[in-house]
C-alpha cells in the first residue's frame, strides 16, 4: 500500500529556533498534502493543505508567517515552525492522497513530535 | 456545533465483546466518512471508509451511515486487546480530502 513517509519523528530544540519536518509520499505521487496539529489527548486539527507548485492554503487562526510551508516537488512537502516557542510543542503530522488514484483514501506520515524548551 | 462530534467518554468492553462507538457532523452535504484507530504516540491509521447510507462489514468492524440523521457509527466485533485505542472519526467536509476529525473515543478491552 502507498506509504509516506515523515522526518523526523521527535525533535527537542531551544526556544527560538526553528525547525523542519519532511514529508515524503514514497511510491505515489502527491500533488496535495495535508498538515495536522495534534495536542494531548486532542483531535488532529488540521493547519494547511500543501499544493505542489503553489501557496500552501491555510486554515483560520494559524499564521502562515510561523508554519511556512514549501512543496517544491511531487513527492515532497515540508513545514518549518520558525522561531518555535514552547506552546508550539504539539505532534505534528502529515497526509497525502494518491493523485493518480480515484478514491478519495489519505495516508498518514508516522507524525514528528516536537518538545520546545 | 463542532463539525464531527464524538462525545463519550472511554470505553471499556471485556474481549469477546462489541465496542459500539458513535459520531455525529453537522455540515449535511457531507459524503465521505471514515474511522481511524491511533495508538498512543502513533500517527492515524485508516481502518473504515463508507460513502453511501447502511451497514458496511469489513471483518470485525461494521460501519454504518445514517446520512439523514448525521451520524456514522462504528462496531467492533469479538473485541481483542489488541483494539485498544483511540478510534477518530473523520468527514470530508471540506471537499478535497480536507478531513475533520472529532475528538476520538478511547476504547480498552479488558482481557
Amino acid at each position: 500500500g502507498a506509504v509516506v513517509s515523515q522526518h523526523p519523528s521527535r525533535v527537542i530544540c531551544k526556544s527560538g529556533t526553528s525547525v523542519k519536518i519532511e514529508c515524503r509520499s514514497l511510491d505515489f505521487q502527491a500533488t496535495t498534502m495535508f498538515w495536522y496539529r495534534q495536542f494531548p489527548k486532542q483531535s488532529l486539527m488540521l493547519m494547511a493543505t500543501s499544493n505542489e507548485g503553489s501557496k500552501a492554503t491555510y486554515e483560520q487562526g494559524v499564521e502562515k508567517d510561523k508554519f511556512l510551508i514549501n512543496h517544491a516537488s511531487l513527492t515532497l512537502s515540508t513545514l518549518t515552525v520558525t522561531s518555535a516557542h514552547p506552546e508550539d510543542s504539539s505532534f505534528y503530522i502529515c497526509s497525502a492522497r494518491d493523485s493518480g488514484n480515484g478514491n478519495e483514501k489519505l495516508f498518514f506520515g508516522s507524525g514528528t513530535q516536537l518538545s520546545v524548551l | 456545533q463542532k463539525e464531527v462530534e464524538q462525545n463519550s467518554g472511554p470505553l471499556s468492553v471485556p474481549e469477546g465483546a462489541i465496542a459500539s462507538l458513535n459520531c455525529t457532523y453537522s455540515d449535511r452535504g457531507s459524503q465521505s466518512f471514515f474511522w481511524y484507530r491511533q495508538y498512543s504516540g502513533k500517527s492515524p491509521e485508516l481502518i473504515m471508509s463508507i460513502y453511501s447510507n447502511g451497514d458496511k462489514e469489513d471483518g470485525r468492524f461494521t460501519a454504518q451511515l445514517n446520512k439523514a440523521s448525521q451520524y456514522v457509527s462504528l462496531l467492533i466485533r469479538d473485541s481483542q486487546p489488541s483494539d485498544s485505542a483511540t478510534y477518530l472519526c473523520a468527514v470530508n467536509i471540506y471537499g478535497n480530502n480536507r478531513l475533520a476529525f472529532g475528538k476520538g473515543n478511547q476504547v480498552v478491552v479488558i482481557p
